[in-house]
């Protein structure tokens, strides 16, 4: 049972053309995360949310928005896509804070690509 | 600052064949440790994780030690199969602002021929 959905699974977007990408979940979790995945790098956290708590990474370019309307849905927008955003990006979801205590449940990612 | 070395990829072994991907970490305090694993097409699934000095994690076969001595967290596993192709990322946890976040490894590719 898929448990951390990401649709669509592909997408792409024209550059400076806004986009937003979904993350859904079954799991009834507190936390859920936003990664950006570039091409043979590490995952890199962009932000993240504790039930409604909106926390950014400061690293994050303002391009980068998140709502959470909801426990089970979280949205990634890019309000002015460049070349450089095309990535993965990840969805995760946790119980709670703890990592040696909750596991993050990733979803199968959304492929970004910008033409 | 903290951050993930894992061996460069891709490895290719043959089926049966041992398995060792390195993984070093530079952190401030005492993190917990991870592996995460990716198959084709899925999302990132925890494989095995430490919490503390001199734990071992394990799981499928896989096996990994946290040393603090050596700040290494290697991944080992005795034979490996087809079905263990993936990507394998090492991680380790980091706290900042009262938040809890993963920071990861570049990620090691594994291609298990039969």
């Amino acid at each position: 049972d898929a448990m951390v959905i990401q649709n669509p699974r592909y997408q792409v977007t024209q550059f400076g053309k806004p986009v937003t990408l979904s993350c859904s979940q079954t799991l009834n979790h507190n936390v859920m995360y936003w990664y950006q995945q570039k091409s043979s790098q590490a995952p890199k956290l962009l932000f993240h949310y504790y039930d409604k708590d909106f926390n950014n990474e400061a690293d994050t370019p303002d391009n980068f928005q998140s709502r959470r309307p909801n426990t089970s849905f979280c949205f990634l927008d890019i309000r002015s896509p460049g070349l450089g955003d095309a990535a993965m990006y990840l969805c995760a979801t946790s119980r709670d804070f703890g990592l040696s205590s909750y596991e993050q449940y990733f979803g199968p990612g959304t492929r970004l690509t910008v033409t | 600052g903290n951050s993930v070395t894992q061996m460069e990829g891709p490895v290719t072994l043959s089926e049966e064949a041992f398995l060792t991907i390195n993984c070093t970490y530079t952190a401030t305090g005492y993190p917990s440790l991870f592996w995460y694993v990716q198959y084709p097409g899925e999302g990132l699934q925890l494989l095995l994780k430490a919490t503390k000095a001199d734990d071992k994690g394990s799981n499928k076969g896989f096996e990994a030690t946290y040393r603090k001595e050596t700040t290494s967290f290697h991944l080992e596993k005795g034979s490996v199969q087809v079905s263990d192709s993936a990507v394998y990322f090492c991680a380790l946890s980091v706290t900042q602002g009262g938040s809890e976040k993963l920071v990861f490894g570049k990620g090691t590719k594994l291609t298990v021929n039969p």
